[in-house]
């Protein structure tokens, strides 16, 4: 049984730029949620999806938007990228819509914007 | 908002018990977490407890959860240099999507 997967592992792109984040869920996961974690630092909340809508938002703006898919992948969009958007982006997955105690995370993708 | 502290350092001998400690400030927190990061890794989940428990053993994690005092510790026995890495605490409400994280202790295990 496959854990939650992410692609790519890593990427590198320039300020301004646009990014896509891929997301795989453990099966039998229905809710995809997405953190951010800047070096030194915990994980921050980006955003969940559950039946292909977001239904939880973090602090964070705009620029990152995201997309749940019928199978309950998802992806994660930056635009406009700034140099402070460099770090590790998990993906986290649980069943029940969330409600299930229990999250398991993928392995992250490090981004790296210059 | 909901904040989590924890102390960035511990360094200990092998074979001894570690004691990682965190606060907290959400009094509607359901559940609280530790996970577990290596070097280039996610996070792995280590244990959890549920906010009416006050203790939680497994194998060598003893988890402890004062509630009035928001406080939550992990204790790891017999600690192997395997087990050096960064632990997190993390607690959260009713989702369990959306959970606030501490920002680590580097576990260093000392042959």
């Amino acid at each position: 049984d496959a854990g939650v997967t992410q692609s790519p592992t890593h990427l590198i792109k320039t300020r301004g730029q646009q990014v896509t984040l891929r997301c795989s869920p453990k099966s039998g996961h229905d809710t995809v949620s997405w953190y951010q974690q800047a070096l030194g630092q915990g994980p921050q909340f980006i955003f969940q999806y559950y039946e292909e809508e977001e239904r939880q938002r973090g602090n964070f703006p705009d620029r990152f938007s995201g997309h749940q898919f019928p199978n309950y992948s998802s992806e994660l969009n930056v635009n406009a990228l700034l140099l402070g958007d460099s770090a590790l982006y998990l993906c986290a997955s649980s069943p029940l819509g969330g409600e299930d105690e229990k999250l398991f995370f993928g392995s992250g993708t490090q981004l790296s914007v210059l | 908002g909901e904040d989590v502290e924890q102390s960035l350092f511990l360094s200990v001998r092998e074979g001894d018990s570690s004691v990682i400690n965190c606060t907290y400030t959400d009094s509607s927190s359901t559940y609280l977490y530790w996970y577990k990061q290596e070097p280039g890794a996610g996070l792995q989940l280590l244990t959890y407890i549920f906010s009416n428990m006050d203790m939680k053993q497994d194998q060598r994690l003893t988890v402890l959860l004062n509630k009035k005092d928001k406080h939550l510790s992990l204790r790891i026995a017999d600690t192997q240099t395997g087990d050096s890495a960064i632990y997190f605490c993390a607690e959260r409400g009713t989702n369990a999507g959306k959970s606030t994280f501490g920002d680590g202790t580097t576990l260093t295990v000392k042959p």
